[in-house]
């Protein structure tokens, strides 16, 4: 299994709403990520998860947090977010960090 | 961390090579220079990466001078499925941080 999935690949969510975007890979990666991508801008880096454990936290504001309850699991909790955190959520995963395996990406839209 | 300057966008028709060059003058003698394809809608896809000299796969060649100041990203006999936007990247990789370039969007004309 070659594939990272992600979930839902469409949300759309008011400002006060809690969501949560899932990710997950079988390929025994030991590093999972977060990216955030706005149309016709390259992927931006959020955070980090190497061997279950946060690295690397991008200066990501709260209402983006992070969980990794196991090695093949990723998930971002979303809270109040703004208007302006609309873009495509990618999840990538990696056994060595300039291979990642992206997944196809979670597009949403607050309003 | 250095930082990568690529074309904004190229055209080219089906059947000949294509070539995108990506300049990394302030590159770190542990970096490696990495490319990924990208279609609407989709996550990257990695596509094919290198250090020095020249690296080959099914899909592409990557060559990289002896200063390692720019690399030039080979497609053969492009398709109109080649039709995408190209990331080069620059980075060693030790921190999982990776310089993402702006990216050229290709666009294969029949």
């Amino acid at each position: 299994d070659t594939e990272v999935t992600q979930t839902p690949k469409h949300l759309v969510m008011g400002m006060t709403n809690k969501k949560s975007l899932k990710c997950e890979q079988h390929m025994g990666h030991r590093a999972m990520y977060w990216y955030k991508q706005k149309a016709k801008k390259p992927p931006e880096l959020m955070f980090v998860y190497s061997y279950e454990k946060l690295s690397i936290n991008e200066s990501v504001p709260s209402r983006f947090s992070p969980e990794c309850p196991n090695s093949s699991l990723l998930n971002l909790h979303l809270h109040a977010l703004q208007p302006e955190d609309s873009a495509l959520y990618l999840c990538a995963s990696s056994q060595f960090p300039d291979e990642q395996f992206f997944g196809p990406g979670t597009r949403l839209t607050v309003l | 961390l250095a930082k990568t300057t690529q074309p904004i966008s190229m055209d080219s028709y089906e059947g000949q090579e294509v070539n995108i060059t990506c300049s990394h003058n302030n590159i770190a003698t542990n970096d490696y220079i990495t490319w990924y394809q990208q279609f609407p809608s989709q996550g990257p896809r990695f596509i094919i990466q290198g250090y020095k000299t020249k690296v080959t796969n099914e899909v592409a060649s990557l060559f990289i001078p002896a200063d390692r100041k720019s690399s030039t990203l080979s497609l053969p006999r492009v398709s109109l499925s080649d039709t995408a936007v190209y990331y080069c990247l620059v980075g060693d990789g030790s921190n999982y941080q990776l310089i993402w370039g702006a990216g050229t969007k290709l666009i294969i004309k029949p």
